[in-house]
């Protein structure tokens, strides 16, 4: 069936420092792809999204590219702040609307 | 930008009784909301679909009769815990579609059974 699967949190980082955070996906057709942020203490909010191959979405100085070839929408930041800590969701869309979550990562971004 | 609330926020309740959450889309129209169930430290599952007008679709796995949800209008959906119990306790978030594909998310409500 389909599935999101995402690196492993914690991740721990210092102020200014280069951000991936890798997401796979298996899926049938072709999803849209999502990166959701939580925020402690509030709910999910949408960051970017792709919705064809190769695809590149960008916000916030995040940015996901939809790879088909190797099923991937890896999340990206050339400098994070400390504001930046918070739990980051990617997700895919399948039909009917409905959204698969990977099991989220963990940002701590340390001044 | 479009907005979804949740309402209450935090509910702590007893065992057997039942709790009703609120979810309300407030600057658009919805025809279809979702209702998630996220543990501590977990990523957000699926519990069903809430269709305006008509029954909702749950995700396999999760009590119809124990969750009963009602899309009474393009604005409201509701969860019904009903006789809860501390396994249900939880923090369920609701989140609304446009027709653009994406979902806005509701803020969340920690439910705590006793």
């Amino acid at each position: 069936g389909d599935s999101v699967t995402q690196m492993e949190g914690p991740v721990t980082l210092s102020e200014e420092a280069f951000l991936t955070i890798n997401c796979t996906y298996t899926a049938t057709g072709y999803p849209s792809l999502f990166w959701y942020v939580q925020y402690p203490g509030e709910g999910l909010q949408l960051l970017l999204k792709a919705t064809k191959a190769d695809d590149k979405g960008s916000n916030k100085g995040f940015e996901a590219t939809y790879r088909k070839e190797t099923t991937s929408f890896h999340l990206e930041k050339g400098s994070v702040q400390v504001s930046d800590s918070a739990v980051y969701f990617c997700a895919l869309r399948v039909q009917g609307g409905k959204l698969i979550f990977g099991q989220g990562t963990e940002l701590s971004v340390k001044p | 930008g479009a907005v979804v609330s949740q309402h209450p926020s935090r509910v702590i309740c007893k065992s057997g009784t039942s709790v009703k959450i609120e979810c309300r889309s407030l600057d658009f129209q919805a025809t279809t909301m979702f209702w998630y169930r996220q543990f501590p430290k977990k990523s957000l599952m699926l519990m069903a679909t809430s269709n305006e007008g008509s029954k909702a679709t749950y995700e396999q796995g999760v009590e119809k009769d124990k969750f009963l949800i009602n899309h009474a209008s393009l604005t409201l959906s509701t969860l019904t815990v009903t006789s809860a119990h501390p396994e249900d306790s939880s923090f369920y978030i609701c989140s609304a579609g446009l027709a653009s594909d994406t979902q806005y998310f509701g803020p969340g409500t920690r439910l705590t059974v006793l």
